[in-house]
């Protein structure tokens, strides 16, 4: 059954640092999305990406952060200077149609850990 | 804005009782509603979703009916068993956004 995929599983990072979280996303889905948890709140909506385009991003969703899809199958998340309160698990989805009309997809979703 | 609230857990209970997961939502017009599930080392699933007002999503024996008036999609199951130990999330999507917005999740353990 096909999958999403998430690497790392979990990246340990000194504050200040780039990370770069990777996602494989289901090969006939469009739509592709990151979420983030922090420990015990809400999963929260970062951003989501179509046609190569952000569709839609949150207030989290800061100059510090930046998405990708560089090769077709690949679809990244780029912290640039990560922060304490950047740790958090976080999941990458993806749909064959617009979210909410049919299915999301997630990953296992990489922990971030900042110290 | 438009929120999901559930109810805290952790929830524990044994097998074959009854479960209900509180779920209550806040927003302008008439979103769809949601529940993912989330079994541990996995990641979120589609577990059911209503589309309208007095719509009943069911799946694996968990049913939950949206009702307008009290802005209310409860997860309810009959019967439980150790299996359906998990994390549950409540969520709605506007068909004008391209997000589907998450409540924090309750997490259920069922006792054998």
């Amino acid at each position: 059954e096909p999958e999403v995929t998430q690497t790392p599983s979990h990246q340990v990072t000194q504050m200040g640092q780039e990370v770069i979280l990777r996602c494989v996303p289901i090969s006939n889905h469009l739509y592709f999305y990151w979420y983030r948890q922090i420990l015990g709140q809400k999963v929260e909506f970062l951003v989501s990406f179509y046609n190569n385009e952000i569709s839609e991003k949150s207030e989290i969703f800061d100059d510090q952060f930046s998405v990708e899809r560089p090769d077709g199958s690949n679809f990244t998340l780029k912290i640039r200077s990560t922060k304490l309160e950047d740790s958090a698990m976080y999941f990458c989805a993806s749909s064959e149609t617009p979210a909410g009309t049919g299915e999301l997809f997630f990953g296992e979703g990489s922990r971030l850990t900042v110290l | 804005g438009d929120s999901v609230t559930q109810m805290e857990g952790p929830v524990t209970l044994s097998e074959e009782a009854f479960l209900t997961i509180n779920c209550t939502y806040t927003a302008t017009g008439y979103p769809s509603l949601f529940w993912y599930v989330q079994y541990p080392g996995e990641g979120l699933q589609l577990l059911l979703k209503a589309t309208k007002a007095d719509d009943k999503g069911s799946n694996k024996g968990f049913e939950a009916t949206y009702r307008k008036e009290t802005t209310s999609f409860h997860l309810e199951k009959g019967s439980v068993q150790v299996s359906d130990s998990a994390v549950y999330f409540c969520a709605l999507w506007y068909s004008s956004a391209s997000k589907i917005i998450f409540g924090s999740g309750t997490r259920l353990s069922i006792r054998p």
